[in-house]
């Protein structure tokens, strides 16, 4: 099945500045999105994405498709940005797989 | 609004005893997938379901149980089998594959402890 694999692991930033985290994956997909999971668990869905570019405030995203990447920018870091971002991916069925994640902590 | 309700939120159960958690949605899914997350960890899939009375499993399903009997609930069953039971399990929902966009949207999740 599709391997998806999220780069850095860990993210120290100090607040105002600006990130990229990736995520690559193994075969084409159909669907490819993007959480954060806050401090209590939740997860909240930042874009839905399988190929070209969204915007939404400070941050954007960009998949690849044809080269099976996708970026998550994150402009003027805040400490609320803080958490867990994951990249999940599917590919022809419903079944959606997740990466390990990016561990984010934005000092004030 | 529409949204996805995991109850309980957090439950603490002895070993060997089996715990079921409930999850039900308002958004007119027709599919749900149940994750399991270890502390650090990304999510496993657990059990999905495409459709009412049909589930097929997941990367991790040993130990677990579900059933499909009505669109908005996919209730999961832990059972005495599961030897590490203890995570945080996350149910989510998203649309047909051929449905505009199959946003995957999440339940607020449901933390067992067992002791």
């Amino acid at each position: 099945g599709i391997q998806v694999e999220q780069s850095p692991p860990d993210l120290i930033l100090q607040e105002g500045a600006n990130s990229t985290l990736r995520c690559n994956f193994s075969d084409s997909v159909n669907n490819l999105q993007w959480f954060h999971q806050n401090p209590w668990g939740q997860l909240i869905n930042l874009f839905y994405i399988p190929s070209g570019t969204k915007q939404n405030g400070r941050l954007s995203a960009t998949t690849v498709a044809t080269e099976r990447y996708s970026l998550l920018y994150i402009s003027s870091s805040q400490t609320t940005d803080s958490g867990v971002y994951f990249c999940a991916a599917r590919s022809g069925t419903y079944k959606y797989i997740f990466g390990t994640g990016t561990r984010l902590k934005v000092l004030a | 609004d529409g949204g996805i309700t995991q109850s309980p939120k957090y439950l603490f159960r002895k070993e060997g005893q089996n715990v079921t958690l409930s999850c039900e949605q308002n958004l007119n899914h027709d599919a749900m997938y149940w994750y399991r997350q270890d502390p650090g960890q990304g999510l496993r899939l657990i059990y999905y379901s495409q459709i009412v009375n049909d589930f097929q499993k997941g990367d991790i399903a040993e130990g677990y149980s579900v059933s499909r009997e009505k669109k908005e609930s996919f209730p999961l069953t832990v059972t005495s089998a599961q030897k590490n039971p203890t995570a945080f399990y996350l149910c989510a929902s998203s649309h047909r594959r051929n449905a505009g966009a199959n946003v995957l949207t999440f339940g607020a999740g449901s933390r067992l402890t067992v002791l």
